[in-house]
């Protein structure tokens, strides 16, 4: 059980171009969702807790209005990057909770997507 | 703000050996949690622990919490290669913390 699921798996796109991202509980019903960023060899670096129905709260530094997060039912999250950059390339993953997102809660996570703008 | 560490970041063994990486925050954590990443894969959770000193096992691992709740171990005994990858500890301050992950050690095993 806790089958998270991510699509899609590697995506390369021209820069200036909007790519969505989407993550999915698969067998439970996430009402946390997080999204990580992750740079090569680096840890994980979170951008943003979201809730099924409520806005995303977004670390300190990750613009909100570039990344835009959709948690639209308890199943399913979507990250947009809207006019990427080469910047923007890298791994993303998302983790869900099944719970509050209480710290206790065990996090599973997303397969990861990898990101290229070109 | 709270930060985590880790060390090693990098760690070779051979295989057999055993190996050790260490977790410190500079703040007391509600919980510690340690997860494994596989080459090209994603973060899998291991095991969380709450209480001081906690000490729990799962095969040939051995977490460990500290008594002041602001450090932790994970030991691998006898090394396999299925051992590779990176580990990474996570804990928040507070249950209602945000969880921070450390950077990571990455262990490679030598056949």
């Amino acid at each position: 059980g806790a089958v998270v699921s991510q699509h899609p798996s590697r995506v390369i796109c021209k820069s200036g171009t909007s790519v969505k991202i989407e993550c999915r509980s698969l067998d439970f019903q996430a009402t946390t969702m997080f999204w990580y960023r992750q740079f090569p060899k680096q840890s994980l670096m979170l951008m943003a807790t979201s809730n099924e129905g409520s806005k995303a709260t977004y670390e300190q530094g990750v613009e909100k209005d570039k990344f835009l997060i959709n948690h639209a039912s308890l199943t399913l999250s979507t990250l947009t990057v809207t006019s990427a950059h080469p910047e923007d390339s890298s791994f993303y993953i998302c983790s869900a909770s099944r719970a509050s997102g209480a710290s206790t809660d065990t996090q599973y996570f997303g397969p990861g997507t990898r990101l290229t703008v070109l | 703000g709270q930060q985590v560490m880790q060390i090693p970041q990098y760690q070779h063994v051979q295989e057999g050996e055993d190996f050790t990486t260490y977790c410190n925050s500079s703040t007391t954590l509600s919980n510690i949690q340690w997860y494994k990443q596989r080459p090209g894969g994603h973060p899998v959770f291991l095991i969380q622990l709450v209480k001081s000193g906690e000490v729990k096992k799962q095969k040939r691992l051995t977490f460990q919490f500290g008594e002041a709740k602001k450090n932790s171990s994970l030991h691998i005994t006898a090394t396999q290669t299925t051992d590779v990858g990176t580990y990474f500890c996570a804990g928040p301050e507070t249950s209602y913390d945000k969880v921070i992950f450390g950077p990571g050690t990455s262990l490679s095993v030598i056949p």
